[in-house]
């Protein structure tokens, strides 16, 4: 069946470094990838998505890649702020009609330090 | 989009002791989702409620244990019944039923069962 794997955390950073959370995939066919985003004591919210071969996905700084050929779509950002501190979710969904429920990786939790 | 609210945020119970969760939409939505999510784990998708038929729930989540109400296009509940500590998580729901894969998060209520 489908899965996601992220790099385990905690990643902790200091303020303005770059960020890299790594997610690789295995699914059946060409699904759409997502990352989430999971602040403290808040529900998920979606941060950005791609939903074809060599799309980017972007946010708030934030960039991923859908690469195919890696089956990847990692997470990066340019230079992380305190208040990115959170824990982020890779997700893929199939693109097929009525398929709406996707498939989570277990979460990376970011910790950026002042 | 959508705003979700949940109700409670949070509660600490004692085992034996059932507790009720609400889940409030502000538009109308056909389909209506419950996650746990259990402390450093990701998440776990419990049944699926659709207004107006029976909820279908996940493989290891039953209705006995489970029970879930779905009265009109907007508000769903979740019960948790006959707790023990085990059943200590965040539960979460969600809607999305309109692009595969994007889902909109409540806040969670975060469950403590001593």
């Amino acid at each position: 069946g489908d899965s996601v794997t992220q790099m385990e955390g905690p990643v902790t950073l200091s303020e303005e470094a770059f960020l890299t959370i790594n997610c690789t995939y295995t699914a059946t066919g060409y699904p759409s990838l997502f990352w989430y985003v999971q602040y403290p004591g808040e529900g998920l919210q979606l941060l950005l998505k791609a939903t074809k071969a060599d799309d980017k996905g972007s946010n708030k700084g934030f960039e991923a890649t859908y690469r195919k050929e890696t089956t990847s779509f990692h997470l990066e950002k340019g230079s992380v702020q305190v208040s990115d501190s959170a824990v982020y979710f890779c997700a893929l969904s199939p693109n097929v009609r009525g398929s709406y429920i996707p498939t989570f990786g277990r979460g990376t939790s970011l910790i950026v330090h002042p | 989009s959508a705003v979700i609210s949940q109700k409670p945020s949070r509660d600490i119970c004692q085992r034996g002791t059932s507790l009720t969760i609400q889940c409030q939409v502000d538009s109308q939505v056909t389909m209506m989702f419950w996650y746990r999510q259990q402390p450093g784990q990701s998440l776990t998708l419990i049944a699926t409620a659709n207004q107006g038929s029976e909820a279908t729930y996940e493989s290891g989540f039953v209705i006995d244990k489970f029970p879930i109400s779905r009265p009109n296009l907007t508000f769903s509940t979740l019960t948790v019944s006959n707790m023990s500590p085990e059943d200590s998580s965040i539960y979460l729901c969600s809607v999305g039923d309109t692009s595969p894969g994007e889902q909109f998060f409540g806040p969670g209520t975060r469950l403590t069962v001593l």
